[in-house]
């Protein structure tokens, strides 16, 4: 069964760059599927950030494209997400799944200075 | 960008049945949007439930089950128990890009 960890800073300034890792277990990152960032503000609903096919195509929320960037690393088994010039308004529950089927326990980010 | 519609809270009774509803802001939804339904419990992380308009996961509960009615993804929840009460996602595919609506809060009461 395919288990996801989210890895990454818990603070981060404002106007950086926030960086999180999805490590994947017990299935390989290559397989037929589509992997994704969710996030979800204190008190808030779920927002779809983007995802990323084992292609390498990517797709993100059009509100978030200017700033997003989903890479994968078939050798670490892993994908990353990088979200650029942050402000408050990012912090958040960050989530990794896979095809909405599994999920990481997710990781509190929270932008302040 | 397309806007996803769901009720904002529910009651139901123990033994109940509610449908929960999910409009898309650009027309009728369709099994080409891919609903899916997602559960969310206090300070628990996400668990899909429905895939593809009406797939079960294989944890999934028969009393869950989806659909598409007058235009819309719909979630139903039959004999409603009292561990059911949470918040409950759907979830379209639009032009590419994955949209959440904005959450249906269920109590059971």
């Amino acid at each position: 069964q395919v288990q996801l960890q989210e890895s990454g800073p818990g603070l981060v300034r404002p106007s950086g760059t926030l960086s999180l890792t999805c490590g994947v277990s017990g299935g390989s990152i290559t397989t037929e599927n589509w992997w994704s960032w969710v996030r979800q503000p204190p008190g808030k609903g779920l927002e779809w950030i983007g995802h990323i096919y084992r292609s390498g195509s990517t797709n993100s929320n059009p509100s978030l494209k200017s700033r997003v960037t989903i890479s994968i690393d078939k050798s670490e088994n892993q994908f990353s997400l990088d979200l650029r010039s942050v402000t408050a308004a990012d912090t958040a529950v960050y989530y990794c799944a896979r095809n909405w089927g599994a999920w990481g326990q997710g990781t509190l980010v929270t932008v302040s200075s | 960008q397309t806007v996803v519609t769901q009720e904002p809270s529910l009651t139901v009774s123990p033994g109940g049945t509610v449908t929960l509803t999910c409009a898309s802001s650009t027309g009728a939804v369709t099994s080409d949007d891919y609903p899916n339904w997602l559960q969310q419990k206090p300070g628990q992380v996400p668990r899909a439930l429905i895939y593809n308009t009406n797939n079960r996961q294989s944890w999934t509960p028969a009393r869950f089950s989806g659909s598409l009615l007058g235009g819309k993804a719909a979630l139903t929840v039959s004999a409603v128990q009292p561990e059911d009460e949470a918040d409950y996602y759907c979830l379209l595919l639009s032009g590419g890009a994955w949209v959440f609506g904005g959450g249906t809060k269920l109590t059971v009461l």
